[in-house]
């Protein structure tokens, strides 16, 4: 069974131009998660999709974030304009059961560095 | 409202002796609790969760957790390094009735040989 696949795995950028990261969750997923760690800190919640509905994102940063995820199968992840702080490792993580925590799949991150 | 710490953000032990990578939480209503690792290039994996019930739970690799109310801590043990166990650790907490998962700042955890 794959497991929860993110692309890409390192993006560089220029602050200003615009980065759509992507998320395939394990099939069958309902419930996808985008997080985020700034270097040095703590991973922190960006939000969470139940199917195509987002059902909590309270974490999200500011409006230059844009996610979505059509059909309630893959998710995209969009910044756009970059800043020098958006500079991080973005992960997304699945789940099939609500709440469990231990039935969460995390990929492997995608490392974004804006210059 | 929930958050973790982790003391030390870099441990170094020898192979063969007991690793120990400190977690405290504080939580408004009864956690739980989780420790995972990432390897290099590789996603977080699961080690080990408190939920309910017996407060010394035993995780993969060899890892164990205590869950201590009184202490608000959830240390993560092992008696014996390995080599393999070099890695990056983060504990977390999540709520009851919460989907979110609130992590502490991570231990990387360097064996020496």
């Amino acid at each position: 069974e794959a497991g929860v696949t993110q692309f890409p795995s390192h993006s560089v950028i220029e602050k200003g131009q615009t980065v759509t990261l992507r998320c395939d969750p394990i099939s069958g997923h309902d419930n996808l998660y985008w997080y985020r760690r700034v270097m040095g800190k703590e991973i922190k919640f960006l939000l969470h999709f139940v199917k195509e509905s987002k059902q909590d994102e309270s974490g999200m940063p500011n409006n230059r974030f844009l996610a979505e995820r059509t059909g309630g199968t893959y998710s995209t992840l969009k910044v756009q304009p970059a800043e020098l702080e958006d500079s991080g490792v973005y992960f997304c993580a699945s789940s099939q059961d609500y709440g469990s925590g231990e039935k969460l799949f995390f990929g492997s991150g995608t490392q974004l560095s804006v210059l | 409202a929930q958050s973790v710490t982790q003391l030390g953000s870099h441990v170094s032990v020898s192979e063969g002796a007991l690793v120990l990578l400190r977690c405290n939480y504080s939580s408004s209503v009864p956690p739980y609790l989780f420790w995972y690792v990432q390897y290099p290039n590789q996603g977080l994996q699961l080690l080990l969760k408190y939920t309910t019930g017996a407060t010394l739970v035993k995780g993969i690799n060899g890892f164990e957790a205590e869950f201590k109310k009184s202490e608000t801590s959830f240390h993560l043990t092992k008696p014996s390094a390995h080599m393999s166990d070099a890695a990056e650790y983060f504990c977390a907490v999540m709520g009851f009735g919460n989907e979110k998962l609130t992590f502490g700042t991570g231990t990387r955890l360097t064996i020496i040989p």
